[in-house]
C-alpha cells in the first residue's frame, strides 16, 4: 500500500460526459502527478500540482483540466468524453517538487467510456 | 531526459537471480537512473535509483557501468509476485523535469 488513495475505482460512461477522478496524496506529500495508462499510449504524464499551484503540464489534452485543494487532495476533470479517453489514470505523489524522483503510485482509476 | 532501450521480454525461474538490462548511452552527466515496476495494471512502484555507484536496498540492486551508457537491475531471487513490467527510466532531478518519462518496459515473467 503506496499511501495514495484513489476513487472511484471504476468508472463507466457514455461519449459527451464528464467526469471527476480524486486523488488523496500520502500524508505530508505535497507534489500530486497525474498519469494516463492506455493501451496504445503507455504511461503518460499528464500535469503536476505542487501545493495548490501548477508545476508541470505534460500531454494533457484542453478537454481534460485539474486542480489541487487546501487539504492537498486532487481531482482531474475530464470533459466531452471520447472512446479514445477510456484508460487507467493514476495518480501519483512525491514530498517535495519531484526531484528526486521516488513517486508513489495510487492503485488507479479505470475508465471506460462506452 | 535520455532515451532507453529495454529488451521487451524476459524469462527467469523461480528462486534465481533476475538481471534486467538497459541501454541508455546517451545518459548526461547528471541524469539518474531510476527502475520502476508495474505489476498487472496496479500502480507502478518506484524501486531504486542511483548516479554512478552501484546502489542496493530491500528490493534490489542496480549495476551501473563505469562509462554509464548501461545499468542492470538485480533481483536477487526472484518470486513469482516479481512477475512486472520493469521500467528503466533515466532523468535529471531538476527544476521542470519532475515528472517520469516512462517507455515500453521489460516484461518479466517469473516461472515456476
Amino acid at each position: 500500500d503506496s499511501g495514495v488513495t484513489q476513487t472511484p475505482k471504476h468508472l463507466i460512461t457514455a461519449t459527451g460526459q464528464r467526469v471527476t477522478l480524486r486523488c488523496s496524496p500520502r500524508s505530508g506529500d505535497l507534489s500530486v502527478y497525474w498519469y494516463q495508462q492506455s493501451l496504445d499510449q503507455g504511461l503518460q504524464f499528464l500535469i503536476q500540482y505542487y501545493n495548490g499551484e501548477e508545476r508541470a503540464k505534460g500531454n494533457i489534452l484542453e478537454r481534460f483540466s485539474a486542480q489541487q485543494f487546501p487539504d492537498l487532495h486532487s481531482e482531474l476533470n475530464l470533459s466531452s468524453l471520447e472512446l479514445g479517453d477510456s484508460a487507467l489514470y493514476f495518480c501519483a505523489s512525491s514530498a517535495g517538487q519531484g526531484a528526486r524522483g521516488e513517486q508513489f503510485f495510487g492503485p488507479g482509476t479505470r475508465l471506460t467510456v462506452l | 531526459d535520455a532515451k532507453t532501450t529495454q529488451p521487451t521480454s524476459m524469462d527467469c525461474a523461480e528462486g534465481r537471480a533476475a538481471n534486467l538490462p538497459c541501454n541508455h548511452s546517451t545518459i548526461s552527466g547528471n541524469e539518474y537512473v531510476y527502475w520502476y515496476r508495474q505489476i498487472h495494471s496496479q500502480g507502478p512502484q518506484y524501486i531504486i535509483h542511483g548516479l554512478k555507484n552501484n546502489e542496493t536496498n530491500e528490493m534490489a540492486s542496480l549495476i551501473i557501468t563505469e562509462d554509464r551508457k548501461s545499468s542492470t537491475l538485480i533481483l536477487p531471487h526472484a518470486t513469482l509476485r516479481d512477475t512486472a513490467v520493469y521500467y528503466c527510466i533515466v532523468r535529471y532531478p531538476g527544476a521542470g523535469s519532475y515528472q517520469l518519462t516512462f517507455g515500453k518496459g521489460t516484461k518479466l515473467s517469473v516461472i515456476p
